[in-house]
Formats: C-alpha cells, structure tokens, sequence
C-alpha cells in the first residue's frame, strides 16, 4: 500500500517561534496533498489542500499567512506554523493520493506539536 | 457544508462480539472511506467504497455504501482485543474537489 511519512512525530516549541512539519510521499508521486488538524477528542478538520507546483488551497477560517504551506516537488509538502501561540497546540496529520487511482487518500502517522 | 454524523458516538463490547458503526451524511458522496485511529497515530484506511449498494469486505470487517449516497455502515464481526481504537467515516465529493468530509468517530472498547 501507500506509504505517507512525517517529520517530526512531536515538536515542542516557545511561543513566537516558527515549525515546519514534512509529508512525504515515500513510494508514489502526489500531486495533491492534504493537511488535516485533530484537537484532543475531535474529527479531523481540513485545513488546506497542497497542489503541486501552485498555491495551496486554504479552508474557510484557516489563515494562509499562518499555516504557510509549500509542495515543492511531487513527494514532499511542508506546513509551517508561523508565530506558534498555544491555541495551535494540536496533532497535525498529512495525506496523500495517488494521482489518477481512485479518491482513496493514505495518511501520514502525524506530528503532536506542543507550544508553551 | 457537509457534516457526516457518527453513531454510536462510543461503545463497549465483550470479546467475540459483533459491533455495528453507521454514517449518515446532508448530502451525497462519490466513495465512502473507514478508517481506524490508534492513538497519537494517523488514521489507517480500512475499507473503501466506489458505488452506491456496494458491499465489500475485508477480512473480520464488512462495509456498504447506501443506496441513496447519504450513508454507509462497518461491521466488525468477532472483535478481538485489538479492534480497540476510534473508528471514522469519510466521505468523498470528487466535484472536482477532491475533497474528505471526515465523520465525528466511534470509539470502540473491547471488553477481553
């Protein structure tokens, strides 16, 4: 099956400070990669969608100026979350489909990212 | 927007026992998706269906996509210890904008 990593599996930062979390694509190409956030308890919630080569598309309520996503090449995305508060304390999980193969999207095993 | 409502919302079941979960969506979806959620893990894909009346299992697990496109139900037959975890619904609305509405969760407890 697909294969989706993430790097680092938890972070804890200061507030102010900026983190970026990687997905890869270890054994397949995406063109389109998806970032989710899961509060303790909670669903996950779509916070933006990473198109290869453009700008990503952003949820209603997300800040784009926050959560600064970029997909550079056709394995890797990243998410960084500029200025860490607190409140953006969360477990963030990737995912990823397989170009033209069904609607099926694979996870990444997601990043718990702690700001104090 | 779409909201997809989960029941039950959580559950206990003896070892051995079979266990139903439904999904009941506003609106229609292309392809219905289960996922499993271990703690501290991302979600992992269990079953996946394409087309409305579709039955398909896997293994211990036996999902289907409503007739009408507005819900889908897993069943897990004999559980067994490990079944334990959150169990989602996703559904996905391929109108061109690939995007997963994902379900509210079941928690499923496994008495041994």
């Amino acid at each position: 099956g697909a294969v989706v990593s993430q790097h680092p599996s938890r972070v804890i930062c200061k507030s102010g400070t900026s983190v970026k979390i990687e997905c890869r694509s270890l054994d397949f190409q995406a063109t389109t990669m998806f970032w989710y956030r899961q509060f303790p308890k909670q669903s996950l919630m779509l916070m933006a969608t990473s198109n290869e080569g453009s700008k990503a598309t952003y949820e209603q309520g997300v800040e784009k100026d926050k959560f600064l996503i970029n997909h550079a090449s056709l394995t890797l995305s990243t998410l960084t979350v500029t200025s860490a508060h607190p409140e953006d304390s969360s477990f963030y999980i990737c995912s990823a489909k397989i170009p033209n193969y069904q609607e099926t999207q694979y996870f990444g095993p997601g990043t718990r990212l702690l700001v104090l | 927007g779409q909201q997809l409502n989960q029941s039950p919302q959580s559950t206990f079941i003896q070892e051995g026992e079979d266990v139903s979960m439904n999904c009941t969506s506003s609106s229609i979806f292309n392809t219905w998706l289960w996922y499993k959620q271990d703690p501290g893990e991302g979600p992992v894909l269990l079953i996946a269906l394409y087309k409305a009346g579709e039955l398909t299992s896997n293994g211990r697990l036996t999902a289907q996509f409503g007739i009408t496109r507005k819900d889908s139900f897993l069943n897990i037959s004999a559980s067994i210890p490990s079944d334990v975890g959150i169990y989602f619904c996703a559904g996905d609305y391929s109108g061109g904008y690939q995007k997963v509405t994902f379900g509210t969760g079941t928690k499923l407890q496994v008495i041994p």
